[in-house]
């Protein structure tokens, strides 16, 4: 089946510094990816949708200054959380589709974030 | 919000006993999806069913779909402690093609 990666599993980083977190679709090509957040105990929301070699959309209330989303190649997105505050501490999980008809997402592990 | 929701919130039953978790969602949607999540983990994928689908069934899971209800359920039989998870839903919006989640089962399955 198709396998789609994250890196790093988990990070910690200091208020301040920006984090970069990483979504690979490691056996297919990604045409779309899709950027969650989950804060604990609830459920994933949906922050970005973004295409390759575009700008990503992002949902109402997310900040596009400061959750960067680049999806630069049909294998890779990256999503770089500038300027990190404890409040940005959370499990951000990626998903990917091949853009075929059938529209399934393929969900990576997932980065927990702490911001200290 | 679009976002779909399940119940109930918490379930807690005994080891062997079936659970059944209810997802209802807005839009029209070309999927459904049921994911499990064991705490502080990534997402497992458990079953996709189609828009023209109605029942699916893998291993000890079964799956039904009412698109005239917006709903869906998702039964597992014959629980295990290992089934201690949350389960959650997540439907594809057929004109926007975003998967949204629903609000999700904690399941507790005690041995």
């Amino acid at each position: 089946g198709a396998v789609v990666s994250q890196h790093p599993s988990w990070v910690i980083c200091k208020s301040g510094t920006s984090v970069k977190i990483e979504c690979r679709s490691l056996d297919f090509q990604a045409t779309t990816m899709f950027w969650y957040r989950q804060f604990p105990k609830q459920s994933l929301m949906l922050m970005a949708t973004s295409n390759e070699g575009s700008k990503a959309t992002y949902e109402q209330g997310v900040e596009k200054d400061k959750f960067l989303i680049n999806h630069a190649s049909l294998t890779l997105s990256t999503l770089t959380v500038t300027s990190a505050h404890p409040e940005d501490s959370s499990f951000y999980i990626c998903s990917a589709t091949d853009g075929t008809g059938n529209n399934e997402q393929y969900f990576g592990p997932g980065t927990r974030l702490t911001v200290t | 919000s679009q976002q779909g929701e399940e119940d109930p919130q918490a379930l807690s039953i005994q080891e062997g006993e079936n659970a059944t978790m209810n997802c209802s969602y807005k839009t029209s949607i070309n999927n459904l999806q049921w994911y499990r999540q064991n705490s502080g983990r990534g997402l497992v994928h458990l079953i996709l069913i189609r828009s023209n689908e109605r029942e699916k069934h893998s291993g000890r899971l079964r799956v039904t779909l009412d698109t005239s209800k917006k709903s869906s359920s998702l039964l597992i039989t014959a629980s295990r402690a290992a089934d201690t998870a949350s389960y959650f839903c997540a439907t594809d919006d057929r004109g926007t093609y975003k998967y949204i989640f629903g609000t999700g089962t904690r399941l507790k399955v005690l041995a």
